[in-house]
C-alpha cells in the first residue's frame, strides 16, 4: 500500500536551470508536507515545508507547491546549483501515525 | 553543533546476535523517532517516543524489536536475534514538540548482519 509516490527515481538538470521534483499521495489525512535532502552516508536534512492551508511556500531558491485537490506536491529549485545534487524525499505528516511517511526519493543530478 | 547524534555509525552483527543502536536528540528536544531505510527505499517510520514513554510503535515489527527513551541518557533501539533482513540504515530524528514540527535527523547507523 503505497501512500506516496515519487515517480522519477532520478532527474538530470543543467546548472542554472529549474529543477522540479514531484510527489503524488493518496492519504487525504496528510496535513503537513515536507521536503528533505539527503547526501550519501548522511541523514536527511530538512529543506522546506508547507501546511495544508497553503498552496505555496518560498524560501530563497526553493519553493514548495501543494495542490490538494490533485494530491500533488512539488519542489522547485531555481537556479539549480552543483551542490543541489542529492536525493530528495517528500515526507508527509498526519496520516494516522505519529511518524512521517516518506517517498522513495528522487536522485537529482545537476550537470555543469 | 548539538545536532542529533547516533552511534555507532556502522554495526556488524552475526545472525542471532543482538544489536543496540543509540540516539541522542538535539539539545532541548524531548521527542524521538526511529526510522529504517532499506536499499532503494524511502525511510519507514518505526516508533515515536517521549521521555520514558512509547507514544506510537505502529511501525515496529512485533517481535525482536524494542525501543526505549529513559529519563537519563540516549534513546535505544534494540534488535534481538538479528537476521539478514534486518540489514538496513536506521535513522533517529528528534523534534521540539510533537505533531507537525520539522524533524531533525541524525547521520544514521548502518547495520550489517552477516
Amino acid at each position: 500500500d503505497q501512500q506516496v509516490k515519487q515517480n522519477s527515481p532520478s532527474l538530470s538538470v543543467q546548472e542554472g536551470r529549474i529543477s522540479i521534483l514531484n510527489c503524488d499521495y493518496t492519504n487525504s489525512m496528510f496535513d503537513y508536507f515536507l521536503w528533505y535532502k539527503k547526501y550519501p552516508a548522511e541523514g536527511p536534512t530538512f529543506l522546506i515545508s508547507i501546511s495544508s492551508i497553503k498552496d505555496k511556500n518560498e524560501d530563497g531558491r526553493f519553493t514548495v507547491f501543494l495542490n490538494k485537490s490533485a494530491k500533488h506536491l512539488s519542489l522547485h529549485i531555481v537556479p539549480s546549483q552543483p551542490g543541489d545534487s542529492a536525493v530528495y524525499f517528500c515526507a508527509f505528516s498526519g496520516g494516522g501515525a505519529d511518524g512521517l511517511t516518506f517517498g522513495k526519493g528522487t536522485h537529482l543530478i545537476i550537470q555543469p | 553543533n548539538a545536532g542529533v547524534m547516533q552511534n555507532p555509525r556502522h554495526l556488524v552483527r552475526r545472525r542471532g546476535q543482538e544489536a543496540r543502536l543509540r540516539c541522542s536528540p538535539m539539545k532541548g528536544h524531548s521527542h524521538v523517532y526511529w526510522y529504517r531505510q532499506l536499499p532503494e527505499e524511502g525511510l519507514k517510520f518505526m516508533v515515536y517516543l517521549q521521555k520514558e514513554n512509547i507514544i506510537d510503535e505502529s511501525g515496529m515489527p512485533k517481535e525482536r524489536f524494542s525501543a526505549e527513551f529513559p529519563k537519563e541518557g540516549p534513546s535505544i533501539l534494540r534488535i534481538q536475534q538479528v537476521v539478514r533482513g534486518d540489514s538496513a540504515a536506521y535513522f533517529c530524528a528528534s523534534s521540539l514538540t510533537d505533531g507537525y514540527n520539522e524533524q531533525f535527523f541524525g547521520p544514521g547507523t548502518r547495520l550489517t548482519v552477516l
